[in-house]
């Protein structure tokens, strides 16, 4: 079957940097994908590795290693805003579409 | 842009009784769309997938359905609700780049 693992939950303070590992087993494999979920609220898109190496967008960066079936999610100079569910998802073939397939996320909280 | 609507936005049903959740996608043609179940604090979980008009696959045989009687609109209906259908509801469409998703606003069930 397919499955990704990521920690549970992480805390870090207001300006410091923490990592969000992401492991997958999944066959039909295309790129990893991160998404932000606040409370209450949809996930919103952050980033999307089809090659390895890092993707850098502003604060946030991803990282993929297919070799190593790894990816993790990279915030910098964190913000209490950050504090939210953090999921990665494997972009799978299936059948006849594209899908994407979740960890179970990781709640990130940012202390003053 | 591309925008996705779903409604009704939360709604609360008894045990036994209908649901119907739709979702319209404007400003795409023949987008693959999906459907997403979120339990309380936990991931997200693939229900349904759509390439077209009339195509459905089913990820998780449950007591929920869905149809896609229009190339822009995607329903997930039930004939008898279940205390475990409680949850987040998801509709999304695939990214015109990338092997990513797009989320709609959501819509929370809760089943008593």
């Amino acid at each position: 079957g397919q499955s990704l693992e990521q920690p549970s939950e992480v805390t870090a303070v207001e300006g410091a940097i923490v990592q969000i590992n992401c492991t997958y087993q999944t066959s039909g494999f295309y790129g990893l994908s991160w998404y932000q979920q606040h409370d209450g609220g949809a996930p919103t898109f952050l980033s999307y590795n089809a090659l390895d190496g890092l993707e850098e967008t502003g604060r946030f960066s991803s990282f993929l290693s297919r070799s190593d079936s790894y990816g993790y999610l990279l915030l910098q100079e964190l913000q209490m805003k950050d504090s939210a569910s953090y999921f990665c998802a494997a972009a799978i073939s299936s059948g006849s579409a594209r899908q994407l397939t979740f960890g179970s996320g990781t709640q990130l909280t940012v202390l003053p | 842009s591309q925008t996705i609507h779903q409604w009704p936005a939360t709604l609360v049903q008894p045990v036994g009784s209908p649901l119907s959740l739709e979702c319209t996608v404007e400003g795409t043609s023949n987008p693959n769309l999906y459907w997403y179940r979120q339990a309380a604090g936990r991931g997200l979980q693939l229900l349904f997938y759509s390439i077209g008009i009339d195509q459905i696959s089913s990820e998780v045989p449950q007591n929920l359905s869905a149809s896609r009687p229009q190339d822009r609109q995607f329903i997930l209906s039930s004939k008898k609700l279940l205390l475990s259908d409680s949850g987040f509801y998801l509709c999304a469409r695939k990214g015109t780049a990338g092997n990513t998703i797009y989320f709609g606003e959501g819509s929370w069930l809760t089943v008593v």
